[in-house]
C-alpha cells in the first residue's frame, strides 16, 4: 500500500528562523514527488516538483531534495516569513498514468511567530 | 500557472437541502477535475474523478447519488451535494488538469468551498 509519512506533525518557528520538513514515503514505482502549500481556508499550490532523477530543487527561499533510494523528501525553508504560515504536504506520484487523482499526505502545519 | 476558480466559497444551508458547487478552469481546457474533501486537520481525500462527457469515477465510500457530478464542457465542472446533512460540512477542493496523460502532469486546484450545513 502507498504511504506518505510526514514530519513533525506541527511546527512553530520565529520569524527569520530556517526550518526542514521530512518526508518518508513507500510510493512504488515511484515518477515524481510534489511538495505543496496549503494556506487555510485555501486550494494546495505546488511548491516543487521532482522526477526520480532529481536530487534537489530550488523555488525561491524552498529547496526541496530527494533521495529515491531511501524514499525520503524534505522542505528547506530558509528566512521564514509570517506568511510562509501554512501545512506543507508531500505527494509521490506513481507511475500508473491510469490514476491521476494524488493522494495526500496529513501534512505539517508551520507556524512562523513575529 | 493555470487558474482553477471555485464558486460559491462559502455556503451556508439547511439540512435537507441541496447545493451545487462550481469548478471552473479559467485559462486552459480541462479534461479531467477531481474533487476532493478536506475536514478540518485533515488532508485531502479524493472523492471523484471527473472525466469530460462521461459518468465520473467514485472513490470508495462516497455515495454517488449524493454527491452529484457533471462534467458538461472542458472548462466546468459542478458537484451537487444532494438532501446535505450537517455530517457533509466540510472544505470542498476540485483540481483540473491538462490533457496531457503524463504522471508528471500537474494539477491546478481551487480555492475551495466551504460548506456549511445546520
Amino acid at each position: 500500500k502507498n504511504q506518505v509519512e510526514q514530519s513533525p506533525q506541527s511546527l512553530i518557528i520565529l520569524e527569520g528562523k530556517n526550518c526542514t520538513l521530512q518526508c518518508n514515503y513507500t510510493v512504488s514505482p515511484f515518477s515524481n514527488l510534489r511538495w505543496y502549500k496549503q494556506d487555510t481556508g485555501r486550494g494546495p499550490v505546488s511548491l516543487t516538483i521532482m522526477t526520480f532523477s532529481e536530487n534537489t530543487k530550488s523555488n525561491g527561499r524552498y529547496t526541496a531534495t530527494l533521495d529515491a533510494d531511501t524514499k525520503q523528501s524534505s522542505l528547506h525553508i530558509t528566512a521564514s516569513q509570517l506568511s510562509d504560515s501554512a501545512s506543507y504536504i508531500c505527494v509521490p506520484r506513481t507511475l500508473d498514468t491510469g490514476r491521476r487523482a494524488l493522494t495526500f499526505g496529513s501534512g505539517t502545519r508551520l507556524q512562523v511567530q513575529p | 500557472g493555470a487558474v482553477v476558480s471555485q464558486h460559491p466559497s462559502r455556503v451556508i444551508c439547511k439540512s435537507g437541502t441541496s447545493v451545487k458547487i462550481e469548478c471552473r478552469s479559467l485559462d486552459f481546457q480541462a479534461t479531467t477535475m477531481f474533487w476532493y474533501r478536506q475536514f478540518p486537520k485533515q488532508s485531502l481525500m479524493l472523492m471523484a474523478t471527473s472525466n469530460e462527457g462521461s459518468k465520473a469515477t467514485y472513490e470508495q465510500g462516497v455515495e454517488k447519488d449524493k454527491f452529484l457530478i457533471n462534467h458538461a464542457s472542458l472548462t466546468l465542472s459542478t458537484l451537487t451535494v444532494t438532501s446535505a446533512h450537517p455530517e457533509d460540512s466540510s472544505f470542498y477542493i476540485c483540481s483540473a488538469s491538462q490533457p496531457i496523460k503524463s504522471s508528471t502532469d500537474t494539477q491546478y486546484f481551487g480555492p475551495g468551498t466551504r460548506l456549511t450545513v445546520l
